[in-house]
């Protein structure tokens, strides 16, 4: 089925610890984002690409990189993971910034730092 | 910077009763306005959005939302109620230019039997 793949669902990480949350679509969409989701807070920008190679920070940046080397793929990095990254992240796509078109969302991977 | 506010953290509502989930929003231009619903353990799926045109929108599963401009609102609305709507409901904004979505911080709607 077309749409937008995150993987893992689940992860728990120790404080300290990295690690790459994978996200992948095959709508041949030129943007893609990474929000996350915290209970009252509803989603806030983390990273976003408007193509392959070109990406900017949102609102929440600080603690993540992302890359964008080709249109499918838009992994998140984590690189040393702090009790305040536990969240909900979710992955998106669209054909364009949002002019016409909705956001195709993941089902998202839940983390825990502990 | 554009901005939207959901007033209400939860709504309940009645099955077969109209509901009504608030939306309020801040641009410097012509606003576009997006409602999207979570359910559990879901990502969010669109239900309808608002760029230009007649100020009522229709959308999925019989949800409607109108625009006001004067009031800067876009209040979600649907005639009838379906236990089945109980989800969390989101409004969105982006301002004219090339940014991405910001959105508000959700409604918990509850339909009761």
């Amino acid at each position: 089925n077309a749409g937008v793949t995150q993987t893992p669902k689940f992860r728990i990480l120790k404080i300290g610890q990295s690690m790459t949350l994978q996200c992948a679509q095959d709508m041949n969409h030129n943007y893609m984002y990474w929000y996350r989701q915290d209970p009252g807070m509803g989603l806030k920008l983390i990273y976003y690409s408007v193509g392959a190679g070109i990406t900017d920070k949102g609102e929440v940046p600080n603690g993540y990189n992302v890359s964008r080397s080709t249109t499918e793929d838009f992994p998140l990095r984590l690189e040393l993971a702090a009790p305040s990254q536990t969240s909900v992240y979710f992955c998106a796509s669209s054909y364009s910034m949002g002019d016409n078109y909705g956001y195709t969302f993941g089902s998202g991977t839940r983390l825990t730092v502990v | 910077a554009q901005s939207v506010a959901q007033p209400e953290d939860q709504v309940n509502v009645a099955e077969g009763n109209p509901l009504t989930v608030k939306c309020t929003y801040s641009v410097s231009g012509n606003p576009y306005l997006f409602w999207y619903v979570q359910y559990p353990n879901r990502g969010l799926q669109f239900l309808l959005k608002y760029i230009t045109g007649d100020n009522l929108v229709k959308g999925s599963y019989g949800f409607e939302a109108e625009f006001n401009k004067s009031q800067t609102s876009f209040h979600l609305k649907k005639p009838s109620a379906l236990v089945s709507d109980s989800a969390l409901y989101f409004c969105a904004v982006r301002d004219i230019g090339n940014t991405p979505l910001v959105f508000g911080k959700g409604t918990r709607l509850s339909v009761i039997a």
